[in-house]
């Protein structure tokens, strides 16, 4: 079965500065990718997917952009955090619309 | 856009009773997880159900797809301290939402011992 990584586990940042979560999975290959980020531990927003390499799909306008550069990295950046950007980021993965989502550990940010 | 309401939001209960909860959705979905989050972890997946009117079983957890396919439930029987956490369901639909899933808001589920 899969795994996903993420990295960092946790991150301090003060506004206005850059961002790169990464988030590699192993285990399978061509998966669909998901960014989600998580308010006070409840309720998961997504923000991007993503069904292949250089394929990104954005569902909700915001300070963040994702980028796949290989098959099982997924990426998500931000030239300048806003104090709005603090909370739970987690990486998911499937195989497809008939399989089940897993997630990765999430990092944890809080933007100063 | 579809839309989830799960329900009870938060749950305060004794070790060994039983816990119910639910999620119904405005629109119909071809598929029903149950996950549940440990503070600082990512959710982990309990139960995958594909099947209107399907009931599965991991342990003592149940859960069910409804046969409307606008609802599904989660049982925990005799709870336990380690199943303190909090239960998200998450429903995926058709076309065009493809893979993606639409999740609840999350029962807390506080058990004492």
């Amino acid at each position: 079965s899969q795994t996903i990584h993420q990295w960092p586990a946790t991150l301090v940042q003060p506004v206005g500065s850059p961002l790169s979560l990464e988030c590699t999975v192993e285990g399978t290959s061509n998966p669909n990718l998901y960014w989600y980020r998580q308010a006070a531990g409840r309720g998961l927003q997504l923000l991007f997917y993503s069904v292949g390499i250089g394929q990104i799909s954005s569902e909700v306008p915001q300070n963040l952009s994702a980028s796949r550069p290989q098959d099982r990295q997924f990426i998500l950046s931000s030239k300048k955090l806003l104090l709005s950007d603090s909370g739970f980021y987690l990486c998911a993965c499937d195989r497809g619309s008939n399989q089940p989502q897993h997630f990765g550990d999430g990092t944890r940010l809080s933007i100063l | 856009g579809q839309q989830l309401n799960q329900s009870p939001q938060s749950m305060f209960i004794q070790e060994g009773e039983d816990v119910s909860m639910n999620c119904t959705s405005s629109s119909i979905f071809n598929t029903w997880l149950w996950y549940k989050q440990d503070p600082g972890e990512g959710p982990v997946l309990l139960i995958a159900l594909y099947k209107a009117g399907e009931l599965t079983s991991n342990g003592r957890l149940t859960a069910q797809f409804g046969i409307t396919r606008k609802d599904s439930f989660l049982n925990i029987s005799a709870s336990i301290p380690s199943d303190v956490g909090i239960y998200f369901c998450a429903g995926r639909g058709s076309w065009p939402s493809g893979s993606r899933l639409t999740f609840g808001e999350g029962t807390q589920l506080t058990v004492n011992p």
